[in-house]
């Protein structure tokens, strides 16, 4: 049973560009989260996914960030009209139910905006 | 916010027990005591969760004492390959309220030596 797959695992793009990142659950998780974590931080929150629902975004910047998990195919987190301060290593984590102990994480994408 | 103290870094070397010790003052009566490993370029992963006393699993044990103001994780006789963050967590674990996010601090680097 494969892990949670992100890519891609780095992604470098120049300010003002879009980002796409992109994230398949562990097989039969239907819940998904992601989650930012910059330079010597811990992860902060980000938002909260079922199937074709977003269940809790309230850790998403309000302009240009936002996050969809289709009925096909993986999630995805997009990130418009990047800036510096966007940097950061973002993680994706999926869970058959909503207990933390059930909650498997991906190996990150790294964005760096120049 | 976290809710949790942890101390910023600890190091250890091989063989030894490590014990990291977390306060979390304000713990209320539905929070379980949740602890995750960070490695390098990896997302965390997790390691143990308990509500009092004592648990034991095949990687770790978590000591809760009675007031659960706080609570210690023990790794042990650890090995180089244990040098990771670890990061502690309480809240509900989305059991009785449901979806519950992951609210991480700074967490603890450990660094094992030879």
């Amino acid at each position: 049973n494969a892990g949670v797959m992100q890519n891609p695992r780095h992604l470098v793009r120049r300010r003002g560009q879009e980002a796409r990142l992109r994230c398949s659950p562990m097989k039969g998780h239907s819940h998904v989260y992601w989650y930012r974590q910059l330079p010597e931080e811990g992860l902060k929150f980000m938002v909260y996914l079922q199937k074709e629902n977003i269940i809790d975004e309230s850790g998403m910047p309000k302009e240009r960030f936002s996050a969809e998990f289709p009925k096909e195919g993986p999630s995805i987190l997009r990130i418009q009209q990047v800036v510096r301060g966007d940097s950061a290593a973002y993680f994706c984590a999926s869970s058959l139910g909503t207990s933390w102990d059930e909650q498997y994480f991906g190996p990150g994408t790294r964005l760096t905006v120049t | 916010l976290a809710k949790t103290t942890q101390p910023i870094s600890m190091d250890s070397y091989e063989g030894q027990e490590v014990n990291i010790t977390c306060s979390h003052n304000n713990i209320a009566t539905n929070d379980y005591i949740t602890w995750y490993q960070q490695f390098p370029s990896q997302g965390p992963r997790f390691i143990i969760q308990g509500y009092k006393t004592k648990v034991t699993n095949e990687v770790a044990s978590l000591f809760i004492p009675a007031d659960r103001k706080s609570s210690t994780l023990s790794l042990p006789r650890v090995s180089l390959s244990d040098t990771a963050v670890y990061y502690c967590l309480v809240g509900d674990s989305g059991g009785l309220a449901g979806f519950q996010k992951l609210v991480f601090g700074t967490g603890t680097r450990l660094l094992v030596s030879p």
